[in-house]
């Protein structure tokens, strides 16, 4: 069985650039998380969706983070413009379904460096 | 709220000696806990999760953790290291909430095997 898979893997980009991240989950798999782990940190969840609705964007900054997931498949994060403190691994992982005990399987992520 | 709290960011054994990485969790509703490793440059894998029933929980490649309601932890524990065991160790609690279910993981333990 295929992995969650992610591209770029990684990223350089100057400040107040655009970037984009995408994702494709494991097969049949209903939820999708992109979380941001920066470095010396666990990873925190930035937004999770359910087939191709968004369950969870609180934790989104929205005025420079938007994240879509088409046809319920594939998912893409932007950043538009980026900052400094934007550099940081950004992980995509899917679930079956979005209950709690719901096991959730990671991609190998995306390391932007914003300069 | 829930939230997790890993006791020491580094941890360093020498190879064949027991690994014990510390979690506590806070939560204000029945938690269901995880434990992810994460090599150099790969995505989280899951190596063990407590949802319900015992709470001595066995993982992969020798791993097990205990779930302790009264102390509020689930530290995971290996009875004898192997240089592949390097890496970096998250808890994750996650639990029902107002958006669904969510993890939130500690900020990690990085551990190193000593030959």
């Amino acid at each position: 069985e295929a992995g969650v898979a992610q591209s770029p893997r990684y990223k350089i980009i100057e400040k107040r650039q655009s970037v984009a991240f995408w994702c494709n989950p494991i097969s049949g798999h209903a939820t999708l998380y992109w979380y941001q782990q920066i470095l010396g940190q666990g990873p925190k969840l930035l937004i999770q969706f359910q087939n191709n609705g968004v369950v969870d964007d609180s934790q989104l900054p929205k005025d420079r983070f938007s994240a879509e997931r088409l046809k319920g498949v594939d998912s893409t994060l932007k950043i538009q413009p980026a900052k400094l403190e934007d550099s940081a691994v950004y992980l995509c992982a899917s679930s079956l379904a979005s209950g709690v005990a719901d096991t959730q399987y990671f991609g190998p992520g995306t390391r932007l460096t914003v300069l | 709220a829930q939230s997790v709290t890993q006791l020491g960011s580094h941890v360093s054994v020498s190879e064949g000696a027991l690994v014990l990485l510390r979690c506590n969790y806070s939560s204000s509703v029945p938690p269901y806990l995880f434990w992810y490793v994460q090599y150099p440059n790969q995505g989280l894998q899951l190596l063990l999760k407590y949802t319900t029933g015992a709470t001595l929980v066995k993982g992969i490649n020798g791993f097990e953790a205990e779930f302790k309601k009264s102390e509020t932890s689930f530290h995971l524990t290996k009875p004898s290291a192997h240089m592949s065991d390097a890496a970096e160790y998250f808890c994750a609690v996650s639990a029902l909430g107002f958006y669904g279910n969510k993890l939130v993981f500690g900020a990690g333990t990085i551990l190193r095997v000593k030959s």
